[in-house]
């Protein structure tokens, strides 16, 4: 997998929009941006993934850049329960039944702060 | 439906023990990998397995191990315990064929100190 750098920590303020960036200059054309983040005390939790256009869910948006070197996670009103660490992570993008799987490759990761 | 649950959600263990995790995955889910998180490594990938068989691994030494059941249902085992051990270990399931969308549903974790 190719690897990603993202900003150690970034700060907050509640109900403010939160742009997390992510570098990926060496992705390949299969793949796929993917985001999760992790809570204090639970899990990695699923964000938000996507190929080349941006994408849009309840939880965030991903916009990507046109060269696909680089891409934004976009909190569009952060809230205290937002305050967690954000992976950005590259993965292919097809599996098929004979193929190894493919492991995700955390980084360090983006600690988020939010304040009231 | 229910999500990844892993047993037990702490546990304490003395080196030179072994120690046997599980992992429940979501119904229908085939695939179920395993991470180490530790403050100092972060979140290592440790092995997955598919329809009962290891079809990835991570650099991690032979005293980790792991197997699947037919129901899907996975353990892992960690023998001769060492101090630096200690760590949450999480379990994820996903599908694990077709569209590769990442989406790993992960479970809340066991946390494993080695005194």
């Amino acid at each position: 997998d190719a690897k990603t750098t993202q900003p150690n920590s970034m700060e907050s303020n509640e109900e403010e929009p939160v742009h997390l960036p992510c570098n990926h200059s060496t992705i390949s054309g299969t793949d796929y941006i993917h985001w999760y983040r992790q809570l204090p005390s639970q899990g990695p939790e699923y964000v938000i993934h996507g190929l080349t256009s941006n994408v849009n869910n309840r939880m965030a948006s991903l916009a990507i850049a046109e060269d696909r070197k680089s891409s934004t996670l976009i909190l569009h009103r952060a809230t205290l329960r937002d305050a967690a660490v954000y992976y950005c992570i590259l993965r292919e993008s097809i599996l098929s039944v004979g193929q190894a799987g493919t492991a995700l490759i955390f980084g360090k990761g983006t600690t988020l702060s939010v304040s009231s | 439906k229910a999500g990844v649950t892993q047993t037990p959600r702490y546990l304490i263990k003395t080196r030179g023990q072994q120690v046997t995790l599980s992992c429940s995955p979501i119904s229908g889910h085939r695939s179920v990998s395993w991470y180490q998180q530790t403050p100092g490594q972060g979140l290592q990938f440790l092995f997955e397995y598919f329809s009962e068989t290891q079809r990835n691994k991570g650099n991690f030494p032979g005293r980790f191990s792991g197997r699947q059941f037919s129901n899907s249902r996975s353990e892992m085992n960690v023998s001769t315990l060492e101090l630096g051990d200690s760590a949450l270990y999480l379990c994820a399931s996903s599908p694990g064929t077709g569209e590769n969308t990442g989406e790993l549903f992960f479970g809340e974790g066991s946390r494993l100190t080695v005194l």
